[in-house]
């Protein structure tokens, strides 16, 4: 364990099912990051949250809707997906937004879009 | 366009052996820092290296920083089978707010 917790660790999903991704972290981290990993594509980073605050959205589709109810919890909120969703998306967390900070990782949700 | 890109793709020797990766980037970054990535897993954060310093050990683990070549490399000196994993370098910049960049990663396997 990380101190990164990503539920579930597996989802299949059919294109108009809604279904939201959680992450968890105790470390006392203030930012929280959603990344995208497609097969033999660099990482993509999706948001980035600052205090429970976003930061960066990079040009996500929105069916992808992220929450920040507070800055130990970060969900991502699915609908509607396509079947080129189809990734691991990794949470992390880091001690502020900033050089010098390495990043804490989960061990990622694997999701299937059907 | 993509700021950092692992070179080699794919890596396979023998436990024991040391394995090289390097990483090249585009523009000028903070710093960069190397990831392990276990297959199916989040990645581990392994090294951070400023661009003010040149090379940094931790371990079995040697990384060095030629910014005038916008180059690093990541030795892992005598293998060992559970070293197997991908690894990445993520380059360290602002551009709106400060993040990192990933590549695609090296992919090593080390065989006993």
């Amino acid at each position: 364990e990380t101190g990164v917790t990503q539920t579930p660790r597996h989802l299949v999903m059919g294109m108009t099912n809604k279904k939201s991704l959680k992450c968890e972290q105790h470390l006392g981290h203030n930012a929280m990051y959603w990344y995208k990993q497609s097969a033999k594509k660099p990482l993509e980073l999706m948001f980035v949250y600052s205090l429970e605050e976003r930061v960066e959205n990079n040009s996500v589709p929105s069916r992808f809707s992220p929450e920040c109810p507070n800055s130990s919890h970060l969900f991502l909120h699915l609908h509607t997906l396509q079947p080129e969703d189809s990734a691991l998306y990794l949470c992390a967390s880091s001690q502020d937004i900033g050089q010098d900070y390495g990043y804490t990782f989960g061990s990622g949700t694997r999701l299937t879009v059907v | 366009s993509q700021q950092g890109e692992e070179d080699p793709q794919a890596l396979s020797i023998q436990e024991g052996e040391n394995a090289t990766m390097n990483c090249s980037y585009k523009t000028s970054i903070n710093n960069l820092q190397w990831y392990r990535q276990n297959s199916g897993r989040g990645l581990v954060h392994l090294i951070l290296i400023r661009s003010n310093e040149r090379e940094k050990h931790s371990g079995r683990l040697r990384v060095t920083l030629d910014t005038s070549k916008k180059s690093s490399s990541l030795l892992i000196t005598a293998s060992r089978a559970a070293d197997t994993a991908s690894y990445f370098c993520a380059t360290g910049l602002y551009s709106g707010t400060y993040k990192y960049i990933f590549g695609t990663g090296t992919r090593l396997k080390v065989l006993a």
